[in-house]
């Protein structure tokens, strides 16, 4: 299983645009990257999913680089409430051996200020 | 669909009881998934099911806990005899294979006294 790396915390200021990188250098061919965020007393919520390159949603966006060791989600314009712990997984969704062992690490704490 | 649903909410119950958690997974989804979170461990994987057997119960702590997902569209996390250490939020969610992400419940906040 491919580890994750992220950072412990970041601080934004509302209407910035916020980048959380994740690096993933064991990713394997068949992986996907998979961000998910999680507010106090709820459980996860899923954002975004991504293979290569770029892939946008309403919320968020993802940029995958071509070697695919890293991961970078964007949030533009965050609110306060875009306060929350940020998780990046890599997995594959297909079923695969990783698929029901996904871990979630960590996690980014983004605080968002007035 | 009214996603993944999880009772009870909260559960305070005494060391020594036995306690189930319970959870209905969305309609349709082939896998169930078992969390556990706390502020030292963070989100831990239990156990997790696929078309409702059970593939891997290597996270499950302890032989005091179990889990049974009789049929689809229920499943149920026991822990017997609780302990103190026991208290954490226990997390349920299901997915689909081959379509994105999990989903998942609204947890069950755990407190043994």
């Amino acid at each position: 299983l491919a580890k994750t790396t992220q950072p412990i915390s970041m601080d934004s200021y509302e209407g910035q645009e916020v980048n959380i990188t994740c690096s993933h250098n064991n990713i394997a061919t068949n992986d996907y990257i998979t961000w998910y965020q999680q507010f106090p007393s709820q459980g996860p919520r899923f954002i975004i999913q991504g293979y290569k390159t770029k892939v946008t949603n309403e919320v968020a966006s993802l940029f995958i680089p071509a070697d695919r060791k890293s991961s970078t989600l964007s949030l533009p314009r965050v609110s306060l409430s875009d306060t929350a712990v940020y998780y990046c997984l890599v997995g594959d969704p297909a079923g695969g051996t990783s698929y029901g062992k996904l871990t979630f690490g960590q996690g980014t704490i983004l605080t968002v200020h007035p | 669909d009214a996603g993944v649903i999880q009772s009870p909410r909260h559960e305070v119950t005494e060391m020594g009881q036995e306690v189930t958690l319970r959870c209905k997974p969305i309609s349709g989804h082939d896998y169930l998934f078992w969390y556990r979170q706390t502020m030292m461990r963070g989100l831990e994987l239990l156990i997790y099911f696929n078309n409702n057997v059970p593939i891997d119960d290597s996270g499950m702590p302890e032989d005091r806990f179990s889990a049974k997902m009789p049929n689809a569209s229920f499943s149920t996390l026991k822990i017997q005899p609780s302990e103190p250490r026991d208290s954490a939020v226990y997390f349920c969610a299901s997915s689909l294979r081959g379509v994105r992400g999990y989903t998942f419940g609204s947890g069950t906040r755990l407190t043994v006294v």
